[in-house]
């Protein structure tokens, strides 16, 4: 079965220190993708790769940074955590085409404090 | 750009109930319609997805949904819930033409026995 691992489930942080989210999938898919969930809200699109060492910006990409060092692996970095990003964050992969053909798997979520 | 709105936050029926969530849209062109579940403390879960040919598509679980054009709605619906239908639903919107897909802002679904 299809699967995204999340690491850390969840996380503290202080205002102003690197908080670095990490993500695998098993599904062998080319696309990745980071969201941010705000309470009560639907997700927004951070940062997305279609491809190893290529990522591109979505939706909401300020204050966040994104690295993928192999189609498996795709990380999302906050090098100066700020209150605002205090959420939850999924990742998601899907088949090689456009994000919004294709089904997407997500993980089971990081929720960030940043406090 | 396209968006999605769901009109009821909170939705609450009894085992046994039928249900129907709410999804509207807007978008000239062609669209890729989903819907996502999320059970609590889980990531979203495909249900179902419409793009062309028969208006009402079927998902997992007995769940289906209804395009229609004119409304420019995709209403899920379920005949006969039961207590671990309830979660969150998420409607979703993508436009063939981008490379974006956009969700709305869920709808909790509570089943009581």
């Amino acid at each position: 079965e299809a699967a995204v691992t999340q690491s850390p489930r969840s996380k503290v942080a202080v205002t102003g220190g690197k908080v670095t989210l990490s993500c695998h999938q098993t599904n062998n898919h080319d696309y990745m993708y980071w969201y941010r969930q705000d309470t009560g809200h639907g997700l927004r699109l951070i940062h997305y790769s279609y491809v190893a060492d290529s990522t591109e910006k979505g939706d909401i990409p300020d204050g966040y940074k994104a690295s993928r060092p192999s189609q498996e692996n795709f990380s999302l970095i906050l090098e100066l955590a700020s209150l605002s990003q205090t959420a939850v964050y999924f990742c998601a992969s899907s088949d090689a085409g456009r994000e919004g053909q294709n089904t997407l798997y997500f993980g089971a979520g990081t929720r960030l404090s940043v406090l | 750009t396209q968006t999605v709105s769901q009109s009821d936050a909170h939705v609450t029926v009894f085992e046994g109930d039928s249900v129907e969530l709410r999804c509207n849209y807007s978008y000239g062109g062609s669209i890729y319609l989903s819907w996502y579940i999320q059970h609590h403390g889980h990531g979203l879960q495909f249900l179902l997805k419409y793009y062309s040919g028969n208006p009402v598509v079927q998902g997992v679980n007995g769940f289906e949904a209804e395009f229609s054009k004119s409304d420019s709605s995709f209403h899920l619906r379920k005949a006969s819930v039961h207590w671990s239908d309830s979660a969150v639903y998420f409607c979703a919107v993508s436009a063939s033409s981008n490379n974006r897909i956009f969700f709305g802002d869920g709808t909790q679904l509570v089943v009581k026995p």
